[in-house]
């Protein structure tokens, strides 16, 4: 049993690339999700998705473009990174609608923008 | 607005004394809070959740949380911490009406020495 699985682990970028993280998730989850850590500002939403072809913003999207085209997968891409992307990113998933329910986090990617 | 306060960046107990690690909240309504905790190098792991009903909530490896409506709190507890309960601690926080995101906490690191 899988999970959620995030690539790459480590990712070190120059400033202006364009980067792709991936997320992967094998429970059929309805919900996907995006934070960035950052020390000082823990977790911070980037954008969700409450199913294939229906996502939304988070508290900190600039920068960011995300898709979903099948239930399972969730990428997220900076289209032109710029240093202070520079973070942990943190994919989740959780099961349905119902926002009781726990979300489940993928193992991270680390990003450095140079 | 939803917000969650962590007042110690640091929480530091000797092992085999009881733990607490604080958390407050701020939101509009009655809300679901959660814990989840993250060990180097690795994703968010769900520990404990409040929905409502008693307002002592048991979760994981030993760890409980008390739901203070009035002083807004859910303060995670333990009666005998481990060496290997060192680890970074994040509450969240959510209203339990209409939609709303999650919204996590800085996070406290917990320190056990032997």
């Amino acid at each position: 049993d899988a999970g959620i699985t995030q690539s790459p682990r480590y990712k070190i970028t120059e400033t202006g690339r364009q980067v792709t993280l991936m997320c992967h998730q094998t429970w059929s989850h309805s919900y996907m999700f995006w934070y960035r850590q950052d020390l000082g500002h823990g977790l911070r939403l980037i954008y969700y998705s409450a199913a294939a072809d229906i996502t939304d913003k988070g508290e900190v999207p600039d920068g960011y473009v995300v898709s979903r085209s099948k239930t399972e997968n969730f990428p997220l891409t900076l289209e032109s990174a710029t240093r202070s992307q520079t973070s942990v990113y943190f994919c989740a998933s959780r099961v349905d609608s119902r926002s009781y329910n726990e979300q489940f986090f993928g193992p991270g990617t680390r990003l450095t923008v140079l | 607005a939803q917000s969650v306060a962590q007042p110690e960046d640091q929480v530091n107990v000797a092992e085999g004394n009881p733990l607490t690690v604080k958390c407050t909240y701020s939101v509009s309504g009655n809300p679901y809070l959660f814990w989840y905790v993250q060990y180097p190098n690795r994703g968010l792991q769900f520990l404990l959740k409040y929905i409502t009903g008693d307002n002592l909530v048991k979760g994981s490896y030993g760890f409980e949380a008390e739901f203070n409506k009035s002083q807004t709190s859910f303060h995670l507890k333990k009666p005998s911490a481990l060496v290997s309960d060192s680890a970074l601690y994040f509450c969240a926080v959510r209203r339990n009406s209409g939609y709303s995101t999650l919204t996590f906490g800085k996070g406290t690191m917990l320190l056990v020495s032997p």
